[in-house]
């Protein structure tokens, strides 16, 4: 069975620095696309980051470019999500997902700025 | 940027009885390998998201024949046949074909 458990989320002041992380288990995660989903109570769903399989392609919102970065260590079948910079409105919970049509969801990992 | 309208955004039930959500996008979602990748989920209060429905009208593994997945195009909808108590929770569609500018709609509330 597909696993994704993120963990990392905590609560923070603005301008701290925090790193997510996803351990996934039961696909090949090297072959796969993983995503970052966030949702906050204002903005919805909010796609934040993507890797594409074999790391060919990333991707990140405008919302954060320059101050996340995705990336993810196939020895360890672990996706993170390196969050610097970090603003009050990227408070919100932080859900990792596969594929390009977000097959499976993990169970989220809360990240509060004030 | 494709815009992704649902209505209703909120929507009161009667078990057993129908219900019909309907999701629109700004531009059409057909992508150039001739595949619509619209998306549905369903999320339970204190849950996380469980996708229902892929490229429109595929149902996922598990998940009951009360949900069906239609439409083409710009216009999609989802239907559950008959409500049941576990059917509440929020409810949003998703364009995966302008990937990685995923687009998601605001969400319905279901409601018994």
């Amino acid at each position: 069975d597909v696993q994704l458990l993120e963990s990392g989320g905590g609560l923070l002041r603005p301008g701290e620095s925090l790193r997510l992380s996803c351990a996934v288990s039961g696909f090949s995660f090297r072959e796969s696309l993983m995503s970052w989903v966030r949702q906050s109570p204002g903005r919805g769903f909010e796609l934040v980051s993507s890797i594409s399989g074999y790391d060919a392609f990333k991707y990140h919102a405008d919302s954060v470019k320059g101050r996340f970065t995705i990336s993810r260590d196939i020895s360890r079948d672990i996706l993170y999500l390196q969050m610097n910079n970090l603003r009050v409105e990227d408070t919100a919970l932080y859900y990792c997902t596969i594929g390009r049509t977000a097959d499976s969801w993990g169970q989220g990992t809360l990240v509060t700025v004030s | 940027d494709v815009v992704m309208t649902q209505s209703p955004l909120s929507l009161p039930v009667s078990l057993g009885q129908p219900a019909s959500i309907s999701c629109r996008s700004t531009q059409s979602l057909v992508h150039s390998d001739g595949n619509t990748y619209l998306s549905w989920f369903h999320q339970r209060p204190g849950q996380s998201p469980r996708r229902l429905i892929y490229k429109v009208s595929n149902r996922d593994s598990g998940v009951p024949d009360r949900f069906s997945g239609s439409g083409s195009g710009t216009d999609f909808t989802l239907e559950i046949s008959r409500v049941e108590p576990e059917d509440v929770g929020l409810y949003f569609c998703m364009e995966g074909t302008y990937w990685p500018l995923w687009t998601f709609g605001q969400g319905t509330k279901v409601e018994i």
